[in-house]
């Protein structure tokens, strides 16, 4: 048990255009998502916490109206990155804290590549 | 400010041999210890985790650390290296209150020679 899902996998998008990325926890219910960002050869840096029906916590330094998260269901996160630009272009990766628990499970990640 | 050290960026070991991982954190609060391996363009699969009670931990895939306060590591070893195992390793630090938040290191790279 304990799989957490992200689609798409892979995103190619044009400058100006905005992506939407999910993710799910697909055999339990996430009290808590989180959002990671992952730069080549880097560790993961958190962007954001996301409690299911309430607003999303961002670190320090991420822009909330760039990166919007909805956490609207105990099953399902959503990252839109908008108006994307090249520098945006990085591996995201979700997480889901599962109910009653401490332990985070991640899912596999999504490449967003913006030309 | 809570922190965790990965020294070692790379590793490279053969195969068959032994294996430790480094890793050290700095945490106000009683710590609670993850590592996680990521395969490449993958993300990240919980190898084992330390909350409270025996600081030998056994986790998946032949994989064990030992939390040491003293020292305030919580290295992972494995006594025969597989080549499967060639992968980046991620040691974090994490909350189980509150905001349930993880602090990463910065990994190490695991290179396995047949």
């Amino acid at each position: 048990g304990a799989v957490v899902s992200q689609h798409p996998s892979r995103v190619i998008c044009k400058s100006g255009t905005s992506v939407k990325i999910e993710c799910r926890s697909l055999d339990f219910q996430a009290t808590t998502m989180f959002w990671y960002r992952q730069f080549p050869k880097k560790s993961l840096m958190l962007m954001a916490t996301s409690n299911e029906g309430s607003k999303a916590t961002y670190e320090q330094g991420v822009e909330k109206d760039k990166f919007l998260i909805n956490h609207a269901s105990l099953t399902l996160s959503t990252l839109t990155v908008t108006s994307a630009h090249p520098e945006d272009s990085s591996f995201y990766i979700c997480s889901a804290r599962r109910q009653g628990t401490d332990t985070q499970y991640f899912g596999p990640g999504t490449r967003l590549t913006v030309l | 400010a809570q922190s965790v050290t990965q020294p070692d960026i790379h590793i490279t070991v053969s195969e068959g041999a032994s294996l430790e991982l480094r890793c050290n954190y700095s945490y106000g609060a009683t710590p609670y210890l993850f590592w996680y391996v990521q395969s490449p363009g993958q993300g990240l699969q919980l190898l084992l985790k330390y909350f409270s009670g025996d600081t030998l931990v056994q986790g998946i895939k032949g994989f064990e650390a030992e939390f040491k306060r003293s020292q305030s590591s919580f290295n992972l070893r494995k006594p025969s290296v597989h080549w499967s195992d060639a992968a980046e390793y991620f040691c974090a630090v994490g909350s189980l209150t509150g905001t349930y938040k993880y602090i990463f290191g910065t990994g190490t790279r695991l290179k396995v020679l047949a």
